[in-house]
């Protein structure tokens, strides 16, 4: 079944530490998208791909970095300048143009610094 | 202020209706969405309209959207527990990056 995995599920984390969450899709989405997610702030979104080895800044990109070397995968690292890590982070992808731009979700990693 | 906004709860009865609304801002949104979250997962795609719709219905599901007062509802008809989850609606811009916008999300309580 065609879809979008990220691992790990739940991640902790000394402050100082950088981590890498995984994304994979087996969609064949171009698209592929980062969104933060707060208690009650909904989704902020950090980086997105429209295209391999191109990425765009979000809304709240600083202490984060992504790479897009491969289609199917986007990974997102949570480096030690961000201050404030702890959080719910959800992968997408989609098909950029589609007719509404229908997101596809991944399940999500959490995050917990400690 | 925000783009999309919600209110963050809604509290109903099994088998009453719930209606969730929101409220945009900017009036060349394209498309208008609700998402499901329910606990520790990702979000799924419920339903969308076209700015150029004032209605679809999808089963128990009905969406409304008004231009002129830039809001739009969704309505779950006869609410079951599995109705329970966080609903976030979303907005894409015509001219923009394509990119969807999200509210808060509303938290809905769905009790016996």
């Amino acid at each position: 079944d065609g879809g979008i995995t990220q691992s790990p599920k739940y991640l902790f984390r000394k402050e100082g530490q950088n981590v890498t969450l995984s994304c994979e899709q087996n969609l064949n989405h171009d698209a592929m998208y980062w969104y933060r997610q707060d208690p009650g702030q909904g989704l902020r979104l950090i980086y997105y791909s429209q295209i391999v080895n191109d990425f765009q800044k979000g809304d709240i990109a600083e202490g984060y970095s992504v790479s897009r070397e491969k289609k199917e995968s986007f990974p997102l690292t949570v480096t030690s300048a961000q201050k404030n890590p702890t959080a719910f982070y959800l992968c997408a992808s989609s098909i950029p143009g589609a007719w509404a731009n229908v997101l596809t979700f991944g399940a999500g990693s959490r995050l917990t610094v400690l | 202020g925000e783009d999309v906004e919600q209110s963050l709860f809604l509290s109903v009865r099994e088998g009453d209706s719930s209606v969730i609304n929101c409220t945009y801002t900017d009036s060349s949104s394209t498309y208008l969405y609700w998402y499901k979250q329910e606990p520790g997962a990702g979000l799924q795609l419920l339903t969308y309209i076209f700015s150029n719709m004032d209605m679809k219905q999808d089963q128990r599901l009905t969406v409304l959207l008004n231009k002129k007062d830039k809001h739009l509802s969704l309505r779950i008809a006869d609410t079951q527990t599995g109705d329970s989850a966080i609903y976030f609606c979303a907005e894409i811009l015509s001219g923009g990056s394509y990119i969807p916008t999200f509210g808060r999300g509303t938290s809905l309580i769905v009790h016996p």
